[in-house]
């Protein structure tokens, strides 16, 4: 069964630091994996998907995320993080459905 | 474009009634999607409809049940409510065009339910 794993609940760091938030995945074939972003009260805002290509998908807002295939990972960063960045963020894979994971809450301070 | 868009945004019921909760998809758009997020479970698939069509479940009681309009809007309906049943559902829309593909879902705002 497809599977993904976020293994921090929570994630802090200071305005202007980098940021990762971690996702591994256990899949069978060609994995499609996605991050979306949670603010409260809202719903879910896509960021990025990997499909195919490139290891490193850029996505909106400044993030990115990087694909490691030896390490089954989908790691989700940034350069400078912002404030404004404060989040629940999930990492899915696509098996028709999405699969989420149990989401990382990220929290930046001024 | 118009996002997704959900109504309502919030319900209050009491145990053994139904509801009905209603999803607009972004225009063009065919397939659409329900999830039921909760603090202990997650999110979890309810169901996926494309072209008036169930295409794919996830586990859930026959309680909840869905369909879709020929103009690719849908519904939701979860009868004899449980406490359980608080959440809040999130309607998905994407393309479709080919079950598990890697098109992307695009969410609503979500309907919070709160059964009393």
């Amino acid at each position: 069964a497809q599977s993904v794993a976020q293994p921090e609940d929570q994630v802090n760091v200071a305005e202007g630091n980098p940021l990762t938030v971690k996702c591994t995945y256990s899949v069978s074939g060609n994995p499609y994996l996605f991050w979306y972003v949670q603010y409260p009260n809202r719903g879910l805002q896509f960021l990025l998907k990997y499909i195919t290509g490139d290891n490193l998908v850029k996505g909106s807002y400044g993030f990115e995320a990087e694909f490691n295939k030896s390490q089954t990972s989908f790691h989700l960063k940034k350069p400078s993080a912002l404030v404004s960045d404060s989040a629940l963020y999930f990492c899915a894979v696509r098996d028709g459905k999405l699969i989420f994971g149990t989401g990382t809450r990220l929290q930046v301070f001024p | 474009k118009a996002g997704v868009t959900q109504t309502p945004r919030y319900l209050i019921k009491t145990r053994g009634q139904q509801v009905t909760l209603s999803c607009s998809p972004i225009s063009g758009h065919r397939s659409v999607s329900w999830y039921q997020q909760t603090p202990g479970q997650g999110l979890q698939f309810l169901f996926e409809y494309f072209s008036e069509t169930q295409r794919n479940k996830g586990n859930f009681p026959g309680r909840f049940s869905g369909r879709q309009f020929s103009n690719s809007r849908s519904e939701m309906n979860v009868s004899t409510l449980e406490l359980g049943d608080s959440a809040l559902y999130l309607c998905a829309s994407s393309p479709g065009l080919t079950s598990g593909s890697a098109d992307t879902q695009y969410f609503g705002p979500g309907t919070r339910l709160t059964v009393l």
